[in-house]
């Protein structure tokens, strides 16, 4: 069984700090790796799509990277701001999944102060 | 990329009564999911709604509780029926175009069940 986990659980900078979140996966048979960010009592917004072929994403700030071999993905986010206050959540789309769901980790939860 | 809409954003509701969530999307789109985001949780999926076929059921939720129907490529709707103080979670709409693309969420429906 697939579990996604998420770490840290939730974090705390200043303002303008690199920071890096922690994605896991425990079965390596992914067709891909979404992230996505979720700001209190709103839905999700997708940051980035990685296929299994792709070793990393690349959008403004945010670099996602994929090892899927050891089961792991980083979202690195450049000189943070207090607008990046948010929690983020991965989920992996499994490959012998025809009906293309996917299994969410439990998110970190992100806090940029001023 | 899609845009998602959901009718009611929230609800109040008694104990024993149903609600039916609408999700509208301004494009046709294959694959349709609807998720559960209970308090301080993660997403879980609930069930697959592709056009054309009867909705697929994770385990734990059976179609007497969640009955889903899916008319069209942009419209569906989700049923949380003789509801209880367990159900109040946040309902999340989800699309697809397929394995490889983006999935794309719906602002939720925050539901509270008294």
């Amino acid at each position: 069984k697939q579990e996604v986990t998420q770490i840290p659980a939730a974090l705390s900078v200043p303002e303008g700090e690199n920071l890096v979140l922690n994605c896991s996966f425990t079965d390596s048979a992914i067709y891909n790796l979404q992230w996505f960010r979720q700001d209190p009592g709103k839905g999700l917004t997708s940051l980035l799509l990685i296929q299994s072929s792709q070793r990393e994403q690349t959008s403004g700030r945010l670099n996602a990277s994929l090892d899927k071999s050891s089961g792991r993905s980083t979202l690195y986010i450049a000189a943070s701001q207090p607008g990046d206050s948010a929690t983020y959540l991965c989920a992996v789309r499994l490959i012998y999944n025809q009906g293309g769901k996917l299994i969410f980790g439990q998110g970190t939860e992100l806090s940029v102060k001023p | 990329s899609a845009v998602i809409s959901q009718k009611p954003s929230r609800d109040i509701c008694q104990r024993g009564t149903s609600l039916t969530i609408q999700c509208q999307v301004d494009s046709q789109v294959t694959m349709m999911f609807w998720y559960r985001q209970q308090p301080g949780q993660s997403l879980t999926l609930i069930a697959t709604a592709n056009q054309g076929s009867e909705a697929t059921y994770e385990s734990g939720f059976v179609i007497d509780k969640f009955p889903i129907s899916r008319p069209n490529l942009t419209f569906s709707t989700l049923t949380v029926s003789n509801m209880s103080p367990e159900d109040s979670s946040i309902y999340l709409c989800s699309v697809g175009r397929d394995r490889e693309s983006e999935q794309y969420f719906g602002p939720g429906t925050r539901l509270t069940v008294t």
